[in-house]
């Protein structure tokens, strides 16, 4: 079975802090997906990364950067110099990526880490 | 192009009523599924389905039923509406050969009481 774990579950910075949200997670394959989200307060998910399982290179986009270390399990996810706007809900997900597209793309979601950003 | 619509936006259920939920996507995508997002929590797999014709279930799917009689449209129905139903509902889509990029619609807030 898949798990997500979020251990964080609220944080609170001021603008311009750096923030690292932890990801952790469980699976018994071999290949598969991790992403990102965030639920800003309208509600809607947004994607915000996408990352195989046998690709461990860092990534950066702007002022977010993940970091995929497959031996910890982790995915953790660091926005520089947060500002108010990143205030959000921010889900952690797996997904299996079986050969031929078994597995259907089903997510398995963290908690969410709610991240607030003070002015 | 609207991507993915969830209808209604809001609901109140009374214990027992029954509601279908609506989702509808116009990207010719052959995955939809369900999920539902308990307050402070992440989002579970309710039912997914791979084309019209075909549905499965996911991690929670007591208390609902799915069908997809077309390419467009997979709406979720509850039958006998319990407080534990209380939850925001999300639709989203993938087309075949890239299931991991799912595109969420804005979600239904659903309260029984």
């Amino acid at each position: 079975a898949q798990k997500v774990t979020q251990a964080q579950t609220e944080i609170s910075v001021v603008e311009k802090e750096d923030v690292t949200l932890d990801c952790v997670y469980e699976t018994r394959d071999t290949t598969y997906y991790l992403f990102w989200y965030k639920q800003p307060p309208s509600g809607e998910l947004v994607f915000l990364i996408r990352r195989n399982s046998f690709d461990e290179q860092n990534e950066i986009s702007g002022r977010y950067s993940w970091n995929f270390q497959k031996s910890t399990s982790s995915f953790n996810f660091t926005i520089t110099a947060s500002q108010v706007v990143d205030s959000a809900v921010y889900f952690c997900a797996l997904s299996e990526a079986r050969a031929g597209g078994t597995s259907y793309g089903k997510l398995t979601f963290g908690q969410g880490t709610i991240l607030t950003v003070h002015p | 192009n609207a991507g993915v619509t969830q209808t209604p936006k809001f609901r109140i259920l009374k214990i027992g009523q029954s509601m279908t939920l609506q989702c509808a996507q116009d990207m010719n995508h052959n995955y939809m599924y369900w999920y539902r997002q308990d307050p402070g929590m992440g989002l579970k797999l309710i039912y997914y389905s791979v084309g019209a014709g075909i549905t499965d279930k996911g991690e929670v799917p007591n208390g609902y039923n799915v069908s997809r009689s077309t390419t467009e449209d997979f709406p979720l129905r509850l039958e006998l509406a319990a407080p534990s139903q209380t939850s925001v509902y999300f639709c989203a889509s993938s087309r075949l050969g890239r299931p991991y990029e799912q595109y969420f619609g804005p979600g239904t807030r659903l309260t029984v009481t």
